[in-house]
């Protein structure tokens, strides 16, 4: 399995700000992704985060609102941009999957993130 | 097609007995059926997964179910516990390890 952290654990922000939210692995993993889940909700894919080149978004997520960093196989970063209460979530990234874990994905223990 | 359909949204279970979470799809290219566990506060943890070539897994008190030609699969928990009381949600992997997700079931084990 991999261990897995998000900093920061939670955050409270205004509206028009943005924050940018780490996950670290403890092991070198191929592949990256980050969630959202909105209060009470499923979890949303946003986008496949890969080891240099650019994030591959989900319909409905964009680069310029959610842009992605990957700079090495154990780190990456979400930033939530121009935020709105409508931002208000946990943001989950996970590993795993294809070579690296088998087939499973952990994920991180989540960022949840109020927007005033 | 992406969707995965999950059901019921909320359960109770009297402590030691059978909870049954369901969940249907229609994508028949989803090769990988895993349930998660979380708790309030909690990142997703991964509880059991199946491959669609099996028709059912065990591990301990977890059992799924799955039925390819009805592309349904199900979560049955035995001897519920109160510390099982969480959200299960199950999911299907497409191409690209992308994970649909359930909407979700409250579990409720009273004593």
């Amino acid at each position: 399995s991999a261990v897995i952290s998000q900093k920061p654990s939670r955050d409270i922000c205004q509206r028009g700000t943005s924050l940018t939210i780490q996950c670290q692995v403890d092991s070198q993993v191929t592949m990256m992704f980050w969630y959202r889940q909105q209060p009470g909700q499923s979890l949303t894919l946003i986008a496949t985060a890969n080891q240099g080149s650019e994030a591959t978004y989900e319909s409905g997520f964009v680069i310029d609102k959610f842009p992605i960093s990957r700079p090495n196989l154990t780190f990456s970063t979400l930033t939530v941009s121009n935020m709105s209460p409508e931002d208000s979530s946990i943001y989950l990234c996970s590993v795993g999957g294809g070579t690296d874990l088998t087939d499973t994905q952990y994920f991180g223990p989540g960022t949840r993130l109020t927007v005033l | 097609q992406q969707q995965v359909k999950q059901s019921p949204q909320s359960l109770i279970v009297q402590k030691g007995g059978i909870s049954i979470i369901n969940c249907a799809y229609e994508n028949t290219a989803f090769d990988y059926f895993p349930w998660y566990q979380q708790f309030p506060g909690k990142g997703p943890a991964l509880l059991i997964a199946i491959r669609p070539d099996v028709s059912e897994k065990k591990e301990g008190r977890f059992t799924i179910s799955f039925n390819k030609s009805a592309k349904q699969f199900s979560l049955h928990i035995m001897d519920s516990q109160p510390g099982d009381s969480a959200t299960y949600f199950c999911a299907a992997r497409a191409r690209g390890n992308k994970l649909t997700f359930g909407t979700g079931t409250q579990l409720k084990v009273e004593l």
